[in-house]
């Protein structure tokens, strides 16, 4: 079985200060993870993946994101906030299951960016 | 290069009526998901569609049914619509050879469905 816990339901910050939202999974096999954002009335952006490379991953728009398998966390972070970024942000693991991915997705972060 | 389109965007039902949903993949991809949102809720995987069979099938009862189109389009039927089906329903397509390596999802704007 799979699960991912979304620490925060909101967080909130001030533009140009560091974002960092976070993630924890539970997966019974090395998982792939993503995050995927999504603006009001839009549907779902990938931001970044993890499938076993490198462990700190680049995204798109600044964001980045570090798997640490000790921890069993992939938190998402941006060193500087823009307003643009305001948005439902989503963590989602996803591990094979009869030759395909099926993808679990947390509960999600709003993320609140203030003037 | 469109990317994933559904239709309607907008549906209204009453209890016990049934509704299909429509879309279309972005162009080049051959594998349609379909997703549940409730407000407040991440999305929810209802099952997935490949070569015009359903692959895989989350946790939702039979009242949800799909089908794939050899143009890989796909329309999601929900039958004896409950109160509770009220939500977001969200398409995602993807390239079917993507999903043994870790899927990359694109998706559409979604339907917002409305049972009263």
């Amino acid at each position: 079985a799979q699960s991912v816990t979304q620490l925060d339901s909101h967080v909130s910050v001030s533009e140009g200060t560091p974002v960092l939202l976070r993630c924890n999974y539970s997966s019974s096999y090395s998982p792939s993870l993503f995050w995927y954002v999504q603006h009001p009335n839009k549907g779902l952006q990938l931001l970044l993946k993890y499938t076993s490379a490198a462990t700190l991953v680049k995204g798109i728009n600044g964001f980045e994101a570090e798997f640490k398998k000790s921890e069993t966390s992939f938190h998402l972070t941006k060193p500087s906030a823009h307003m643009s970024d305001a948005a439902e942000y989503f963590c989602v693991v996803s591990v094979p299951s009869g030759g395909s991915y099926i993808p679990t997705f947390g509960r999600g972060t709003s993320l609140i960016v203030h003037p | 290069d469109a990317g994933v389109t559904q239709s309607p965007t907008h549906l209204i039902k009453t209890r016990g009526q049934q509704v299909t949903l429509r879309c279309s993949p972005k162009s080049g991809h051959d594998t349609v998901s379909w997703y549940q949102q409730a407000l407040g809720q991440g999305p929810q995987f209802i099952f997935q569609y490949y070569e015009e069979e359903e692959r895989q099938r989350g946790n939702f009862p039979d009242r949800f049914s799909g089908h794939q189109f050899p143009n890989y389009s796909s329309e999601l039927n929900v039958n004896a619509l409950l109160l509770g089906d009220s939500a977001l329903y969200l398409c995602a397509s993807s390239w079917g050879q993507e999903v043994y390596v870790g899927e990359k999802l694109f998706f559409g704007s979604g339907t917002q469905l409305s049972v009263l």
